[in-house]
Parts: structure tokens; C-alpha cells; sequence
């Protein structure tokens, strides 16, 4: 069964330092998104992309983040000058379609720890 | 957003039915109903959706409300797998931003 991988599984990282986080969405899939969840928190979006640009992104969302798809296969989340209160889990996902009904597929997420 | 409420949590016995609720009395006409569950340590899982009829798949039963102000989640026969966060989200048909609530914990008993 085709699915949505990230890496690395955890990452620690300095306070102040940047990050990327990778994702390899399914093949055929159009849509990408990145979620987070701060542990014991829901889990909150964070921005969804398509045809090589934002189509949406939560007020989450400030200039600290950016996302990129530098090749065919690869979706990543940037993270500059990363705070303490990014430490999360950060999930990666892709949908066929972004027109309420198709399903999104989740990766097992990177747990950031921002010391 | 259109708003769901589910019960905090919910118990029930391995290899019975599992009945949960959600509540979402201001749904729009547009609005697809979509359940995710989480399991512990991972990422959501997508589990079933539905607009207006009663859906069935190889993971669950989706039973919508007439007027569309509830639905429920059936699993048929409940498993130790089955124990996670179940989340009932509302989505537009212009949308694809999922907003996860609390969800409902279910806790499955041996």
C-alpha cells in the first residue's frame, strides 16, 4: 500500500538553528500539507501547497516557515530560528484531490525537540 | 468552521460493536463528514467519509442523520488496534483543510 514518508523520525535541534523536516508524498498525489501536534495538544494544520505554491496556511504560519518541493518527489518544511515551543510532531500529508471529499494520507511524523 | 462535538471518551469490550457519536448541528449543506482516527505515536489515519447517505467500508460504517446534524462511527467488531483518537471533521467541498478536534478516545478492553 502506497504511503507518505518522513524523515528523520526525531530530530533535536539548538534553539536558534534551522531545520528541515523531508516528506515523500504518494506518487500520484497533487495535494501537501503539514501538520503539527504539540504533545498532549490537536493536532493544527499548518499550510497546504499545490502546483508549486501555498493555497492555504494557518496564522501558525508566520516568516519562521517556509515549504518547498525541490525535486519530483520531495516535499520539505523549513523551520528557521527554531523556538522551544516548536518542539512537535510534525506530520506530513497528501491528498489526490483538495475538494472535500478525498482522503489524506498521513506520514508517522518528526518529532522536533528544540533545546 | 462548522463545529463537531464528541464525548471525551468511550469504552468498549474487544470483538463488540462500537457505537461513536458526533454532533454537528451546524452543518452546512456542502460540508462532507469525515472520521480519523490516531493511534498512539502516529499520524492520523484516514477511516471513512460521507456526505448524505450511509457509508460502509472495509474499516467502518458511516451512519448520517437524516437532517445531517449527527452521525455515527460503527465499528463492527472492535479490536486491541482499534484503541486511538477518533476525530470527526467537518470539510467543505471547497476545502481540503482538515480542523482536528479533542476527537473521542477509545479505549478497547481484552
Amino acid at each position: 500500500e502506497p504511503e507518505v514518508t518522513q524523515t528523520p523520525s526525531h530530530q533535536v535541534t539548538q534553539m536558534g538553528q534551522e531545520v528541515i523536516l523531508r516528506c515523500v508524498p504518494i506518487s500520484n498525489h497533487l495535494y501537501f500539507y503539514w501538520y503539527r501536534q504539540i504533545l498532549g495538544q490537536k493536532v493544527e494544520f499548518l499550510v497546504s501547497f499545490y502546483n508549486n505554491e501555498i493555497s492555504e496556511k494557518s496564522e501558525i504560519f508566520d516568516d519562521q516557515f517556509s515549504v518547498e518541493r525541490p525535486d519530483g518527489s520531495n516535499f520539505t518544511l523549513k523551520i528557521r530560528s527554531t523556538k522551544l515551543e516548536d518542539s512537535a510532531m510534525y506530520f506530513c500529508a497528501s491528498s489526490e484531490a483538495d475538494r472535500g471529499w478525498p482522503e489524506a494520507f498521513f506520514g508517522q511524523g518528526t518529532r522536533l525537540t528544540v533545546v | 468552521d462548522a463545529k463537531t462535538t464528541q464525548p471525551n471518551s468511550m469504552e468498549s469490550n474487544e470483538e463488540e460493536p462500537v457505537h461513536l457519536p458526533c454532533n454537528h448541528s451546524t452543518i452546512s449543506g456542502t460540508d462532507y463528514i469525515h472520521w480519523y482516527r490516531q493511534l498512539p505515536s502516529q499520524g492520523p489515519e484516514y477511516v471513512i467519509h460521507g456526505l448524505t447517505s450511509n457509508v460502509n467500508n472495509r474499516m467502518a460504517s458511516l451512519a448520517i442523520a437524516e437532517d445531517r446534524k449527527s452521525s455515527t462511527l460503527i465499528l463492527h467488531r472492535a479490536t486491541l488496534r482499534d484503541a486511538a483518537v477518533y476525530y470527526c471533521i467537518l470539510l467543505q467541498t471547497s476545502g481540503s483543510r482538515l480542523t482536528f478536534g479533542e476527537g473521542t478516545q477509545l479505549t478497547v478492553n481484552p
